[in-house]
């Protein structure tokens, strides 16, 4: 099961939206809309930022919106904010009824 | 308050073995999945594998085959990842987290592993 891709780094300018990409193949991203969206702080444990595509768990701004289009998801945020510059990873359910995340996104605030 | 507790970070010799826990309270264990990730140092995450308490249902991902072993103890909500025989590329933050149907959306704070002679 190889990893989805994922831009290494996306940076833009507070205010500015940017989109990270993830990448795989009809076996999981493509065919399941079950993919979710993490963001990791450093030293920290991952937060659930989007799931099934494109839902926002309680408790998260709506400056963080996610889709999908055939093999490849997106997670984008608008109004960037300092406090978002942080590494992003995408993940998604497999055809073999596991998960494989994403090779992770940085997101620099510049 | 719901929340997933991993137990403390270990240090370990080449060759030994080490089961580390994540218990789950606050919620009914045995009705959702809890999956194993790594995070090698400086890298990204990795799914493991996940396993789900009801019925033990336990499923690996490729990538470590035959590595390590995931289990779960439903009497006292915890769940489990163990190594017979570690080794120094083992060195790395594992997390727990809980698994609702397609995501993630409870982890723990994380146990740190360290591998050295």
């Amino acid at each position: 099961q190889s990893a989805l891709t994922q831009p290494a780094s996306v940076s833009g300018s507070p205010g500015q939206s940017i989109t990270i990409s993830c990448t795989g193949t009809s076996s999981d991203v493509g065919g399941y809309n079950y993919v979710s969206w993490y963001q990791q702080h450093p030293g920290k444990a991952p937060k659930l930022m989007i799931y099934d595509v494109s839902k926002r768990p309680s408790g998260v701004s709506n400056r963080f919106s996610g889709s999908k289009s055939g093999n490849t998801a997106s997670l984008t945020i608008s109004g960037l904010q300092a406090e978002d510059e942080a590494d992003y990873y995408c993940t998604s359910y497999t055809s073999s009824s596991i998960y494989v995340f994403g090779t992770g996104t940085k997101v620099t605030v510049l | 308050e719901v929340q997933l507790v991993q137990s403390g970070a270990e240090v370990k010799k080449p060759g030994e073995s080490l089961k580390i826990s994540c218990k789950g309270s606050g919620y009914s264990f045995t009705t959702y999945w809890i999956g194993w990730v790594r995070q090698m140092p400086g890298k990204g995450l990795e799914w493991m594998g996940i396993i789900y308490p009801g019925d033990s249902d336990t499923r690996y991902s490729p990538s470590f085959p035959g590595q390590v072993t995931i289990s779960a103890d439903r009497s006292i909500s915890t769940a489990y990842l163990q190594w017979s025989s570690l080794k120094a590329s083992d060195t790395a933050m594992y997390y727990c987290a809980r698994g609702v149907s397609g995501y993630f959306d409870l982890w723990g704070r994380g146990t740190l592993v360290t591998v050295s002679s």
